[in-house]
Formats: structure tokens, C-alpha cells, sequence
């Protein structure tokens, strides 16, 4: 079946690191890739997508590209401030009518001023 | 646009108990899902809905749960006979119309069961 596994946390950084959190997913046929982020105390807000191989899917400095030759879609940032300090999870959503997400089991990064 | 809301946002119970959390999805939004999440581990699927019709049932959803869409509005989600292993985050969210991969759900703040 479809799974997603995340690098184990947590992640500390100081700020202005760079930041990877390695992603890979195990899919049939085209799954669209997610990054979800779950700041302390609010509920999981969508950060980034990509729904095709190569596709780049960016926002708030944050990158991640759908790479099909190596099932990965790793989450990365030029320069993290304390404010991004959160759990990170990976998801699918895999090719077909079903609508359901298949998360990993979540990365927490910790930025130190 | 107020976004997904869920209530209760706590809910103790005693072993044995029945619970029921609601979720209310954004407007216009036909479909509706539902998650468990527990301590450290990414949420896993339960259900999902589009509008009042129930299309995919999780093997996590054993016969002590079940979920409704009544109308394709808000939904409900009950557990009878509540266990300790029940004890999570219940989460909902929604999406727009089924744009295929393009599909985008978001997530209500969650429900927080322990149960003694």
C-alpha cells in the first residue's frame, strides 16, 4: 500500500540554517505530494504541493520538488527563523477518486535565535 | 470563510462512555474528512464523505465508530463504549468539489479525547 516516511526528529537549528527534512513515499502510479505544517497550539495548515514529477511547489521561502526517480519530495529553506519552529508531516494523496490523505509520522523542528 | 470548525475541543470521558464530536466544514465544501491522530505520529484516515454519501470507511473505523453527514453539512462522529486506545486528536477537514490531485483539505483544530 502507500506510505510516506519521514526523517526521525526533532530537528534544532539556529536560525538562519538551512533546512532539509527528508521525504520519501512508496506509491502506485502518480500520487500528488504534500507538506503540512502544525504550528504549537493550531491545527495543520497546507505549506506547499506538487501533483507532478518535477513539479516544484513553494511558499513562505519553503521548497520542496516531486522527484519520481527517487520517491522523494524533501522539504527545504534557505534560512529558518524561530517563528518556523513546528512538526512538519509529508503526505499523499494517491492517484485515483480516493480523496484521503496517507501522512508521515511528522518532524519536529526546534529554530534557536 | 471562517474555516473548519470542531467541537468539542476537549473531551474526558470514563472507559465505556459514549462520545460525539462534530465538525463543520467551510462552506460549499462537499467533501468532509475525518483523521485520528496520536501523540508523535502523523494522522491517520478514518472516513471521508462527499456531500451526505460515506465513501471510503477505514479498517482503523471498527464497529464502535461510526460517522454522519446528515444533509451534507456538518458531520458527527460518535464512539460507543470508549476505549483507553480511543484516547487521540480527532481531526477534520474538508475540500472543494473534487478537483483531482489539485485537491486541497483543511483542517479544523481538532478534537482531543482522553479517556480514563
Amino acid at each position: 500500500g502507500n506510505s510516506v516516511t519521514q526523517m526521525e526528529g526533532p530537528v534544532t537549528l539556529s536560525e538562519e540554517a538551512f533546512l532539509t527534512i527528508n521525504c520519501t513515499y512508496t506509491a502506485t502510479g502518480y500520487p500528488s505530494l504534500f507538506w503540512y505544517v502544525q504550528y504549537p497550539g493550531e491545527g495543520l495548515q497546507l505549506l506547499l504541493k506538487a501533483t507532478k514529477a518535477d513539479d516544484k511547489g513553494s511558499n513562505k521561502g519553503f521548497e520542496a520538488t516531486y522527484r519520481k526517480e527517487t520517491t522523494s519530495f524533501h522539504l527545504e529553506k534557505g534560512s529558518v527563523q524561530v517563528s518556523d519552529s513546528a512538526v512538519y508531516f509529508c503526505a499523499l494523496r494517491g492517484s485515483g477518486n480516493t480523496g484521503k490523505l496517507i501522512f508521515g509520522q511528522g518532524t519536529t523542528l526546534q529554530v534557536k535565535p | 470563510d471562517t474555516g473548519v470548525s470542531q467541537d468539542p475541543r476537549h473531551k474526558i470521558t470514563k472507559r465505556g462512555q459514549n462520545v460525539t464530536f462534530r465538525c463543520d466544514p467551510i462552506s460549499e465544501h462537499n467533501r468532509l474528512y475525518w483523521y485520528r491522530q496520536t501523540l508523535g505520529q502523523g494522522p491517520e484516515f478514518l472516513t471521508y464523505f462527499q456531500n451526505e454519501a460515506q465513501l471510503e470507511k477505514s479498517r482503523l473505523l471498527s464497529d464502535r465508530f461510526s460517522a454522519e453527514r446528515p444533509k451534507g453539512s456538518f458531520s458527527t462522529l460518535e464512539i460507543q463504549r470508549t476505549e483507553q486506545g480511543d484516547s487521540a486528536m480527532y481531526l477534520c477537514a474538508s475540500s472543494p468539489r473534487d478537483r483531482g490531485p489539485q485537491e486541497t483539505q483543511y483542517f479544523g483544530p481538532g478534537t482531543r479525547l482522553l479517556v480514563l
